[in-house]
Formats: structure tokens, sequence, C-alpha cells
């Protein structure tokens, strides 16, 4: 019965690769996002889709490109990683706007490490 | 300046005691308040909203001063499965569900 899941867990890969990740919500919700976690805990939202439409998009180099083929998937795409994207990639998904309705859930988090 | 400013602690507390911090928030057009919970390696998870009037869930109490831009969170009578990181989080209504994270308070909570 999980409600968000990503995948894959752990991943690990040569600088100059590109890789992707896979995020799945089973909960109904129209928004989903990515969040990058970097070595000093802050959570920063890159990515946020409504509906298959992208409605946030903060200052993100243009390797990273999100996909969303249904409401209930995002996946992320990086492309000619380097060792700075190196961090845990939170996938999380919400009913869209409103005060009560913006409780996020987050998947278990995607651990890249870049070598 | 940071949008969301935490005390990383860790806040060291004994079982039982009471344990309070805060965060501060630099956007006043901030409409939406929570406390969200990390632990070690794992996701974060709601731990409760924060209202305008204060809200209590269990032994956690969360307070917001809208004057001063802060948020409290109170833990009483603290157990060992309360150690991990609480994090403040800031939202915009408008803004399509975009939070703003704090990188967090440590607690633990020690025999």
């Amino acid at each position: 019965d999980t409600a968000v899941s990503q995948t894959p867990k752990y991943l690990v890969t040569q600088m100059g690769n590109d890789k992707s990740i896979k995020c799945e919500q089973n909960l109904g919700h129209d928004t989903m996002y990515w969040y990058k976690q970097d070595s000093k805990k802050f959570l920063k939202i890159m990515f946020s889709y409504n509906n298959k439409e992208l409605i946030i998009n903060e200052t993100v180099p243009n390797r990273f490109s999100p996909k969303s083929p249904d409401k209930a998937h995002l996946n992320l795409h990086i492309n000619s990683l380097e060792l700075g994207d190196s961090a845990v990639y939170f996938c999380a998904s919400s009913l869209p706007g409103g005060l009560d309705t913006d409780t996020q859930y987050f998947g278990p988090g995607t651990r890249l490490t870049v070598l | 300046r940071k949008e969301v400013e935490q005390d990383p602690g860790p806040f060291n507390v004994p079982e039982g005691a009471t344990v309070a911090f805060n965060c501060t928030y630099s956007n006043s057009a901030s409409q939406s308040f929570f406390w969200y919970r990390q632990d070690c390696r794992k996701e974060p998870k709601l731990l409760m909203s924060v209202y305008s009037s204060g809200n209590e869930d269990g032994r956690f109490t969360a307070q917001l001063n809208r004057a001063s831009q802060y948020i409290s969170l109170l833990i009483r009578d603290s157990k060992l499965s309360d150690s991990a990181t609480y994090l403040c989080v800031v939202g915009e209504t408008d803004s399509w569900g975009k939070l703003q994270f704090g990188a967090g308070t440590q607690v633990v909570v020690t025999p």
C-alpha cells in the first residue's frame, strides 16, 4: 500500500553519465514534486507538476528534465551528471492549492552518488 | 538570508522532559505553516500543521507568531522515539504548494 514510491533507491554512477529516477503515487493526487536534499540537509524544490503540466520550475540546470506521462507519475532525467549532483532526491505529491491541502507526501528518496 | 531559519541543534533531551524550539521565516506573505519530521536517512513526514491560534496534537504543541514571523514546536514528556530532525516548513497558498523548508532542528532524546 505504498503511497509514493521511487526507483531506484540508490544510484551510483560516473560523471558524465545520463540517468533517470522514477516516481509513482497511488494517492490520486494531482500535484507532484521533485526535491533535492544536499549534504547540508536543505530540502529545495526543483519542479512541480499539476495534472501533467509544469507549474514550478526553480533555477535548476537544464541538464535536469522532468517528465510526467500521467498525473500518477513524475520522472526525472539527468544528463551529463556532475559531482555536485550527488544528493538525495525526493519525490512528493499533494492535492493542489489551498491551506489544508498543501500537505505533501514524500517518497523514500533516491540517494544519488556521482563519482 | 535563508527563507526559513532554524537552530540546527542538537537538542539533547532526557526522556520525559520538555523541549521547545523555534524557527523564523522571512516572507510575511506566507500563509501555511507546518512541522515535518525526518528520521535519519528517511523521507520527511508531516507532523502537524500550524494554525494562527496555536494547536496541539497529543504531546506536541505548535504556535505561530505572525507579527514576529516565527513558529514554535514544543514536545512534552519526550519519548526515545521522538529523536529525529524537525523541519519547519512555510508555504504560500497561491504558489501551487511551493514550500520552503528549514534545514531542521535535531532532537536527541536520551534514556
